[in-house]
C-alpha cells in the first residue's frame, strides 16, 4: 500500500509484481523530467528521463508517462525485484535551461519477498 | 572509476568549526552543483557552476563558500558550523546548462555536534 504524510511516502509491493511511483510535478513550463534511484548511502542515480514533445518512454524494465495536462509524471517498473528497492525521485526542469532542477519528495519503495 | 566523486564520505563535527567538502569530475562535464539533503530525504540546489563561473546560488547562508578552481572541481567550504547544517551534501555534475541529465556524487554526510 501507499502511505503520504510527515514521513516519505512509502509503497510496498511482491516481488515480480510491476510498480507504479507517482510524481505530481509543479512548473507548466518544466520541459524536461528525470526519474532518480537512490539506494541507501548512495547518490540519486539516473534511471530514465523523458522531454515535453513525448508521453512515453521505455527503457529496460522502466516505463515513464507523462501527463501534461494535469502536470503528471509516473515511473512504471516491470517484474520488481529485490535491488529495486530505493527511494526514487521525479526531477523538473522548470523550463530554464539554467538547470534548476526541482526534485519531488521522493517515494521510498519497498520490494517484498 | 567514480565519475563524481566528493571527500570526506563521512565527517563529524563540533559547533563553530570550519570545513571544506571536495567535489572532482572526470566526465569532462562543464557544469557543477551542491545539493543538499535533509533527514526528510528532500532535496534542494544549493549552487551550480558553469566553466567555473557561478550560475545559481539559493538562498543558501554566506557561511557556505563554494570554490571552483577549474570547471573539474567544485569544493563547498562551510564556517562557523551550526546544528542545522546536518544533512547530506551530494556534489553533482552535468554535459552543460542546457537541459541535460545531471549525474550524483555518493554524497558527504556531515554531523555537527
Amino acid at each position: 500500500g501507499e502511505s503520504v504524510g510527515l514521513h516519505l511516502p512509502t509503497l510496498s509491493v511482491q516481488e515480480g509484481d510491476n510498480s507504479i511511483i507517482n510524481c505530481a510535478y509543479s512548473n507548466s513550463a518544466s520541459d524536461y523530467f528525470i526519474w532518480y534511484k537512490q539506494e541507501s548511502g548512495k547518490g540519486p542515480q539516473f534511471i530514465i528521463d523523458i522531454r515535453s514533445n513525448m508521453d512515453k518512454r521505455q527503457g529496460q524494465r522502466v516505463t515513464v508517462l507523462l501527463n501534461k495536462t494535469v502536470k503528471h509524471l509516473s515511473l512504471q517498473i516491470a517484474a520488481t525485484q529485490p535491488g529495486d528497492s530505493a527511494v526514487y525521485f521525479c526531477a523538473e526542469n522548470g523550463g530554464n535551461y539554467g538547470q534548476n532542477f526541482v526534485f519531488g519528495p521522493g517515494t521510498r519503495l519497498s520490494v517484498l519477498p | 572509476d567514480t565519475a563524481v566523486s566528493q571527500t570526506p564520505k563521512y565527517l563529524v563535527t563540533q559547533m563553530g568549526n570550519d570545513k571544506s567538502i571536495k567535489c572532482e569530475q572526470n566526465l569532462g562535464h562543464d557544469t557543477m552543483y551542491w545539493y543538499k539533503q535533509d533527514s526528510k530525504k528532500f532535496l534542494k540546489i544549493m549552487f551550480s557552476y558553469n566553466n567555473k563561473e557561478l550560475i545559481i546560488n539559493e538562498t543558501v547562508p554566506n557561511r557556505f563558500s563554494p570554490k571552483s578552481p577549474d570547471k573539474a572541481h567544485l569544493n563547498l567550504h562551510i564556517n562557523s558550523l551550526e546544528l542545522g547544517d546536518s544533512a547530506v551534501y551530494f556534489c553533482a555534475s552535468s554535459q552543460d546548462q542546457a537541459g541535460n541529465t545531471i549525474y550524483f556524487g555518493e554524497g558527504s554526510w556531515l554531523t555537527v555536534v
